[in-house]
C-alpha cells in the first residue's frame, strides 16, 4: 500500500509570496491533518479534513487554509507569507473512525523556506 | 502553551541500554501516542494507549500512562544505533484527530 505523499518536498518563496502544498493520503484514509513542525514551537496542529469538510481548526491565523477533494486528497495554502512561516509542513492521514483507533500516517513533510 | 511536556530534551546512551523518556500533558485525554521521527523527516506511529489503560508493550517498547499524575513514559528495552531520533508523544483530549504534541526527545544511541 502507498504512503502518504506530500509535494513538493522543499521550496523557497519570498515574503507575500503565496503557497499551496498537496497531499495523498493512503488509499481508503478519508481524514488529513496538517501540521507545521519548526524548532521553537514544535508540531503545531492546522486542520483536519473528513470528507472534504474541515472538522478541526488550530490556532491560526486565516492566512493559512485548506481544502479537500473527494478523493480525499488535500491542499493546504498559505498566504502573504511571513519569515515566521518557515517551516516543515507534515500531513497525516488517518481512517477516519473513532480517534481511539486513529493513529496517524505522516508523509516526509514539504520543507518550507520564506525569504 | 498547549504542548505536552517531554523530558529529557536529549538523551545519549551506550547500544543495549535502556531509554526512558516522559510526557506530561495539562488537560483531560481521550488516547495519547507515541510517535518517532528521524531527521526532521515524518513522523512513525509507535504505539496508542487509550485513557483507561495503564500500560501497553509492543517488541521493545513499553508504554505507561498515568492519568491521576497526567503523565506517560515510554521504555525503550535493549536500545540500538537504529533508534537514534526524535520520540514525541501526541494526545488527543477531545476524542477527535486534533493531537497535541510533545515537545520531543532528541535520543542518541551509541554504538
Amino acid at each position: 500500500k502507498a504512503g502518504v505523499t506530500q509535494t513538493p518536498r522543499y521550496l523557497i518563496k519570498t515574503r507575500g509570496q503565496q503557497v499551496t502544498l498537496s497531499c495523498s493520503p493512503i488509499s481508503g484514509h478519508r481524514s488529513v491533518s496538517w501540521y507545521q513542525q519548526t524548532p521553537g514551537q514544535g508540531l503545531q496542529f492546522l486542520f483536519e479534513y473528513f470528507s472534504e469538510t474541515q472538522r478541526n481548526k488550530g490556532n491560526f491565523p486565516g492566512r493559512f487554509s485548506g481544502r479537500q477533494f473527494s478523493n480525499s486528497r488535500s491542499e493546504m495554502n498559505v498566504s502573504t507569507l511571513e519569515l515566521g512561516d518557515s517551516a516543515l509542513y507534515l500531513c497525516a492521514s488517518a481512517w477516519g473512525g473513532p480517534a481511539n483507533t486513529g493513529e496517524l500516517f505522516f508523509g516526509e513533510g514539504s520543507r518550507l523556506t520564506v525569504l | 502553551s498547549q504542548q505536552g511536556e517531554e523530558d529529557p530534551q536529549a538523551l545519549s546512551i551506550q547500544e543495549g541500554e535502556n531509554a526512558t523518556m516522559n510526557c506530561s500533558y495539562k488537560t483531560s485525554i481521550n488516547n495519547l501516542q507515541w510517535y518517532r521521527q528521524n531527521s526532521g523527516r515524518g513522523l512513525v506511529h509507535l504505539i496508542l494507549i487509550r485513557s483507561n489503560e495503564r500500560e501497553k508493550h509492543s517488541g521493545r517498547l513499553r508504554v505507561t500512562l498515568d492519568t491521576s499524575k497526567k503523565s506517560s513514559s515510554l521504555l525503550i528495552t535493549a536500545s540500538r544505533a537504529a533508534d537514534t531520533a526524535s520520540y514525541f508523544c501526541a494526545m488527543s483530549t477531545s476524542g477527535t484527530y486534533k493531537y497535541i504534541f510533545g515537545t520531543g526527545t532528541r535520543l542518541k544511541v551509541l554504538a
